[in-house]
């Protein structure tokens, strides 16, 4: 079964320093999305990207924040400069190329921890 | 405000016995999807079932089925015969028509856990 792939699946890293999360979505799909998870609390949208584009971004996507798709199957969250508040588990998740009416597909997710 | 409210934090339910958990949303828009998610202790997030909201009959899938009351903004999750696999956190998400396709406002979640 198709399924989206992340890495690393746990990253610990200094504040300030940069940190890039990466995603293989599903081959054929066209929409990519990354969420984040702070322990303990909801799911949050990040960020939408179709296109080779950002097509909608929350307000937690600030400039510290950028993703990118370089090479045609990856799709990354950077982050620049961390802070403590980042620690969080971030999903991947795609979807087809008609958007669908049903299933977004996530990856089993990158736990980041910032000291 | 809450677009998604999940009022139940977490549960106990016995094995084979059914379980409901309540979900209930917020929108104006006229066109929108619910969608459930479970996400068991090693944290990757699944999907379970959807339901769109011009879909006339209730989605159901194995042993899950949502039971739609729009009237009342609600979309409860049906668990059939529950499994020790069932233990895990459930969350009730949607799509609204005004946002992307995958932007998804999720609830708070409600632990489940399923006891011999």
């Amino acid at each position: 079964e198709p399924e989206v792939t992340q890495t690393p699946s746990h990253q610990v890293t200094q504040m300030g320093q940069e940190v890039i999360l990466r995603c293989v979505p599903i081959s054929n799909h066209l929409y990519f999305y990354w969420y984040r998870q702070i322990l303990g609390q909801k799911v949050e949208f990040l960020v939408s990207f179709y296109n080779n584009e950002i097509s909608e971004k929350s307000e937690i996507f600030d400039d510290q924040f950028s993703v990118e798709r370089p090479d045609g199957s990856n799709f990354t969250l950077k982050i620049r400069s961390t802070k403590l508040e980042d620690s969080a588990m971030y999903f991947c998740a795609s979807a087809g190329p008609g958007g669908g009416a049903g299933e977004l597909f996530f990856g089993e997710g990158s736990r980041l921890t910032v000291l | 405000a809450q677009k998604i409210t999940q009022t139940q934090p977490g549960m106990f339910v016995q094995e084979k016995e059914a379980v409901t958990l309540d979900c209930t949303y917020d929108t104006s828009d006229q066109s929108y999807g619910l969608f459930w998610y479970k996400q068991p202790s090693s944290g990757e997030m699944i999907f379970l079932i959807y339901q769109g909201s011009y879909d006339e009959q209730n989605a159901t899938e194995g042993r899950y089925s949502l039971n739609f009351q729009k009237a009342r903004k609600s979309a409860n999750l049906v668990i059939s015969a529950s499994q020790l696999g069932d233990s895990a956190m459930y969350f009730c998400a949607m799509r609204e028509a005004t946002d992307s396709w995958g932007k998804l406002q999720f609830g708070a979640g409600t632990q489940v856990v399923v006891t011999p």
